[in-house]
């Protein structure tokens, strides 16, 4: 069965470090990723997916997100944190032999502090 | 956010109310999603609209009816819901199941709450 794995539930980091925020898949075919953000009392924001080529993925407002295949990994990165960062990280896994769901992870809230 | 539209933003309604939930989206998708969105629990896809037809219904109660009279707009009829329905409902489109790298788009949510 498909699922996304959050392991964190919440990611603490001060402003100007590099952040990460981490996610694991499992699918039976090849996986197409996704990251979204959700800021308070809003909607999810897309931030940038991995369909296929580069392993390096880079969205919006600076982040970046690596596929792992051997590790079946796609973890959100950003080299300088801001505050304006905290919000709660979703990961989002489609199979591509399964395209009308997306299975949604837990979620990781993010803080970061100044 | 503004390419889809959900309104009310906030809803409070008693187990005997009917209500309805409102979206809108205003970027030619062909495909309409609602989530329930819990605490402490992923995201639930409800149903899924694709040019106007249901094509999933994830096994949601009957209390909650789907309406999807045109690719721009869907609507969540509620009626005598429980508290534990109390949750935020996202909706989001997408282009409509071209490939498996199709994205959905969400809307701000309606913050439900049963009484």
């Amino acid at each position: 069965a498909q699922s996304v794995a959050q392991p964190e539930d919440q990611v603490n980091v001060a402003e100007g470090n590099p952040l990460t925020v981490k996610c694991t898949y499992s699918v039976s075919g090849n996986p197409y990723l996704f990251w979204y953000v959700q800021y308070p009392n809003r909607g999810l924001q897309f931030l940038l997916k991995y369909i296929t080529g580069d392993n390096l993925v880079k969205g919006s407002y600076g982040f970046e997100a690596e596929f792992n295949k051997s590790q079946t990994s796609f973890h959100l990165k950003k080299p300088s944190a801001l505050v304006s960062d905290s919000a709660l990280y979703f990961c989002a896994v489609r199979a591509s032999s399964n395209t009308d769901k997306l299975i949604f992870g837990t979620g990781t809230r993010l803080q970061v502090f100044p | 956010e503004t390419g889809v539209t959900q309104t009310p933003r906030h809803l409070v309604m008693g187990m005997t109310n009917k209500k309805s939930l409102k979206c809108e989206q205003h970027l030619g998708h062909n495909a309409m999603y609602w989530y329930k969105q819990s605490a402490k629990k992923p995201l639930e896809l409800m149903f899924v609209y694709n040019f106007k037809e249901q094509t999933e219904n994830n096994s949601v109660p009957s209390r909650f009816s789907p309406e999807c009279p045109n690719s721009s707009h869907l609507f969540l009829h509620l009626h005598t819901l429980q508290p534990e329905d109390s949750a935020l409902y996202l909706c989001a489109s997408s282009q409509g199941l071209q490939g498996a790298e199709d994205t959905q788009y969400f809307g701000p949510g309606t913050r439900l709450t049963v009484l």
